[in-house]
């Protein structure tokens, strides 16, 4: 079964709009960790953000927020403003447990283009 | 520049031949961790060790193996090549200056095998 999904292989979005993302998961261990990568053309993975599953608030970082419905196993990236240099493919993981090995498992990415 | 540091960053080879991949991880970090990314997979986890030590195994090939060296950096060594390994080979690392939460990724090395 798939543990992480992201459903929209593709999206567009007009310059300094909004965004969203969608990412869901699926793990029965209580402890989890949810990130968000960008992966620009250029194909370094840049980390965005992380959101812990006893986090009581949902994470923000700059432009990026996600918004963390845990009853839904839902984790969706929000890029507000939108730039052009946001056009890149995203991807959504979680790390399970609370073992030393601390390995994420990634979801199959989406490609966001930042219309001007 | 993400303090991982991985060469080569293209590496073109034949099949059947043997391929070394070096990773740096950041200061301070003593965990390692190696992803393929190919078109069909995604990204895969592969291997991660810990100051040197083995500590978690992903869907590694029994062709490929790594090790961590005493001053912490990493090889991953792919050998009897077959077209289907053609992937970016991202290294990874954790702890220290990374910070607990976080696998900061290196810049990917390129592998094309033909």
């Amino acid at each position: 079964a798939q543990k992480i999904t992201q459903t929209q292989p593709g999206m567009f979005v007009q310059e300094k709009e909004a965004v969203t993302l969608d990412c869901t998961y699926d793990t029965s261990d209580p402890s989890y960790g949810l990130f968000w990568y960008k992966q620009p053309s250029s194909g370094e993975m840049i980390f965005l953000i992380y959101q812990g599953s006893y986090d009581q608030q949902n994470a923000t970082e700059g432009r990026y927020s996600l918004n963390f419905q845990k009853a839904r196993k839902s984790a969706n990236l929000v890029i507000s403003a939108s730039q052009l240099g946001d056009s890149a493919m995203y991807f959504c993981a979680m790390r399970e447990g609370m073992d030393s090995s601390y390995k994420l498992i990634f979801g199959s990415g989406t490609r966001l283009l930042v219309r001007p | 520049d993400s303090g991982v540091t991985q060469t080569p960053k293209h590496l073109i080879t034949a099949t059947g031949q043997r391929v070394t991949l070096r990773c740096s991880p950041r200061s301070g970090d003593l965990s390692v961790y190696w992803y393929q990314q190919s078109l069909d997979q995604g990204l895969q986890f592969l291997i991660q060790y810990y100051n040197g030590e083995e500590r978690a195994k992903g869907n590694i090939l029994e062709r490929f193996s790594a090790q961590q060296f005493p001053d912490l950096h990493s090889e991953l060594n792919l050998s009897s090549l077959e077209l289907g390994d053609s992937a970016l080979y991202f290294c990874a690392s954790r702890g220290g200056s990374s910070g607990a939460n976080v696998l900061t990724f290196g810049a990917g090395s390129r592998l094309t095998v033909l």
